[in-house]
Formats: C-alpha cells, sequence, structure tokens
C-alpha cells in the first residue's frame, strides 16, 4: 500500500525557513516524480515543484511563486521528499500535500498534509 | 499557465440524484486531465485521470468525458459519501493547475 506521510510544518515568521518532510513506503521511490501541492481557503490547490525520477536525474519544476525561494530535494536511502522553504511570506500560509505522480504524469496518491502558517 | 475553470461552484442534490460537473480549459489539453475528489477535513483523492479512466477502487457511478478544452463528471446515482468538493487539474503543461472547485451539498 502506498503511504505518504508529510512532517515539519508549524508556524514560522514572515522572512523564515521551514523543512517539510514526506516519508514515502509501499513502492519504488526512486521510479517516481513526487510533486509537492499547497492548499488554501481563498486561493484552492497550488502546485509548488516537482522531482522527477532516477531516469530523469531528479531534476526538479517550479512554481513561478516559489522560485528562487523553495528547493525539492529527495533522499533516496532513507525513501523522503523534502521542501525547504526560505523567505517565506504571509501568502505562503496553506497546508502542504506530497503527492506521488504516475508513469502518465496524474496524481495519483498523496498524504494527509502538513500546515504551515507564516505569520509575525 | 492553463486556467481551469469550473462549474458550478456549488450545487445541492439529493442521494440518487444524477449529478454533472464541467470544467473548461484555456486551451487545449488533449486528455492529460484528472478529477479529485474531497472531504472535508482529508487530503484530495484521485477519481478519474486521462479524462475518462477510473481510478483503481473508485465507484463505476463516477464517469468522466471530454477532451481538448471541455471535460465532465458524472455521478449517476448520488451516494451520501459523495457529498464533497470536487477538483479537476490539466497535467498536460506546467505548471499543473487545479480548478477552483465545486462543493456538492445535500
Amino acid at each position: 500500500e502506498v503511504q505518504l506521510v508529510e512532517s515539519g510544518g508549524g508556524l514560522v515568521q514572515p522572512g523564515g525557513s521551514l523543512r517539510l518532510s514526506c516519508a514515502a513506503s509501499g513502492f519504488t521511490f526512486s521510479d517516481h516524480f513526487m510533486d509537492w501541492v499547497r492548499q488554501t481557503p481563498g486561493k484552492g490547490l497550488e502546485w509548488v515543484g516537482r522531482s522527477r525520477n532516477k531516469a530523469r536525474s531528479y531534476t526538479t519544476e517550479y512554481a513561478a511563486s516559489v522560485k528562487g525561494r523553495f528547493i525539492v530535494s529527495r533522499d533516496v536511502s532513507e525513501n523522503s521528499l523534502y521542501l525547504q522553504m526560505d523567505s517565506l511570506k504571509t501568502e505562503d500560509t496553506a497546508v502542504y500535500y506530497c503527492v506521488r505522480v504516475a508513469v502518465d504524469y496524474h496524481f495519483d496518491s498523496w498524504g494527509q498534509g502538513t500546515l504551515v502558517t507564516v505569520s509575525s | 499557465d492553463i486556467q481551469m475553470t469550473q462549474s458550478p461552484s456549488s450545487l445541492s442534490a439529493s442521494v440518487g440524484d444524477r449529478v454533472t460537473i464541467t470544467c473548461r480549459a484555456s486551451q487545449g489539453i488533449g486528455s492529460s486531465f484528472a478529477w479529485f475528489q474531497q472531504r472535508p477535513g482529508k487530503a484530495p483523492k484521485s477519481l478519474i485521470y486521462g479524462a475518462s479512466t477510473l481510478q483503481s477502487g473508485v465507484p463505476s457511478r463516477f464517469s468522466g468525458s471530454g477532451s481538448g478544452t471541455d471535460f465532465t463528471l458524472t455521478i449517476s446515482s448520488l451516494q451520501p459519501e459523495d457529498f464533497a468538493t470536487y477538483f479537476c487539474q490539466q497535467y498536460n503543461s506546467y505548471p499543473v493547475t487545479f480548478g477552483g472547485g465545486t462543493k456538492v451539498e445535500i
């Protein structure tokens, strides 16, 4: 069974940093693209970034709103995906989900989410 | 970016009703299109991908159709557990984008 468990959310001040983690199990982690998606009541669902699979050298893509501030990475030995978030803004407040991407690029499994609140 | 426009934003229905939700993409996306269901306090759940392929384990009362720019989600006979919010998504090009959601209420 595919399991994705996020952690690391919390309260952080504007300008601060936070690192989210996603522990993956039940599948071959290196075979899959992995994404981060966030959700706010006001803006709905927003794709944040991607780590491609081993075959694609774990290259990354980012939404324009986070490019240069967020970094997606993974530790294959730990079966973990990370989201390093720097220079946080109040508008980054959201629930962040870790998502597994299937071979045809559809999103087939989601974690339970972790809440990030950026506020002074 | 490709804009995804869902309608309606909310609807009221009864158990047993046939429900249809539509989504329009601002440009052609072929069949790189998906529907998700989200219950309150839970993560989104994949229902349909490739515009019309049911995710494993999803009841057959759910169906999807369309290609290019116009897509439809149909629930043939609404069940109590189907009262939720439904989102559409395109994954044809970066950035992946989502519709604003349709809340299905009793």
